[in-house]
């Protein structure tokens, strides 16, 4: 079946490490987003891409890297100068135009 | 971008009829009307969108008023499975197809 696979739906983190947050589709979907949700809140938008080799920052960016080699692929990397890191990581595609598919998540914790 | 207003929650029975309002006073013209839904634990679902004409599909309803500043999502007999987090975004058709902006959303609870 078509859709997002996010991996790991856990993952924890020491401080002052990287870490980064696999995001895949097969719906040959041009345009991916990273999302971040804390409790009781609604989504925020990190980094988006439209297309291959191009993304933009999103509303909160800092302490947040991407790349997007393949148009498959879209990993978002959580620096240590993310001061806040934990919360809930979504992924999303979307064909242009269209709605946005979601991954069920990336979980990130602090130890 | 225009922002959207829904209260914070709700509560059906089972099988019964669900109206999930949402006000949005200042959209624009070329605004389109989304909604997702995100169950526990999961990521965000789309359930429906429209412009200025009532929507149908097979998982919901979408009425919206005239003047457009105000819209409706009817689950016609709601289940257990439909209690989530309801979201009404405002998404313009210009531009880039980014940015969905969420807000708080509905809670949805589905009693048995």
């Amino acid at each position: 079946d078509g859709g997002i696979t996010q991996s790991p739906k856990y993952l924890f983190r020491k401080e002052g490490q990287n870490v980064t947050l696999s995001c895949e589709q097969n719906l040959n979907h041009d345009a991916m987003y990273w999302y971040r949700q804390d409790p009781g809140q609604g989504l925020r938008l990190i980094y988006y891409s439209q297309i291959v080799n191009d993304f933009q920052k999103g509303d909160i960016a800092e302490g947040y890297s991407v790349s997007r080699e393949k148009k498959e692929s879209f990993p978002l990397t959580v620096t240590s100068a993310q001061k806040n890191p934990t919360a809930f990581y979504l992924c999303a595609s979307s064909a242009s135009p269209g709605p946005q598919h979601f991954g069920d998540g990336t979980r990130l914790s602090i130890l | 971008d225009a922002k959207t207003t829904q209260p914070n929650s709700m509560e059906s029975n089972e099988e019964e009829p669900v109206h999930l309002p949402c006000n949005h006073s200042t959209i624009s013209g070329t605004d389109y009307i989304h909604w997702y839904r995100q169950l526990p634990s999961q990521g965000p679902e789309y359930v429906i969108h429209g412009l200025t004409s009532n929507v149908n599909n097979r998982m919901a309803s979408l009425a919206i008023a005239e003047d457009r500043k105000s819209s409706t999502l009817i689950l016609h007999r709601a289940t257990l499975r439909d209690a989530a987090v309801y979201y009404c975004i405002l998404k313009s058709s210009g531009g880039s197809n980014y940015k969905l902006t969420f807000g708080k959303g509905t809670l949805l609870t589905v009693n048995p």
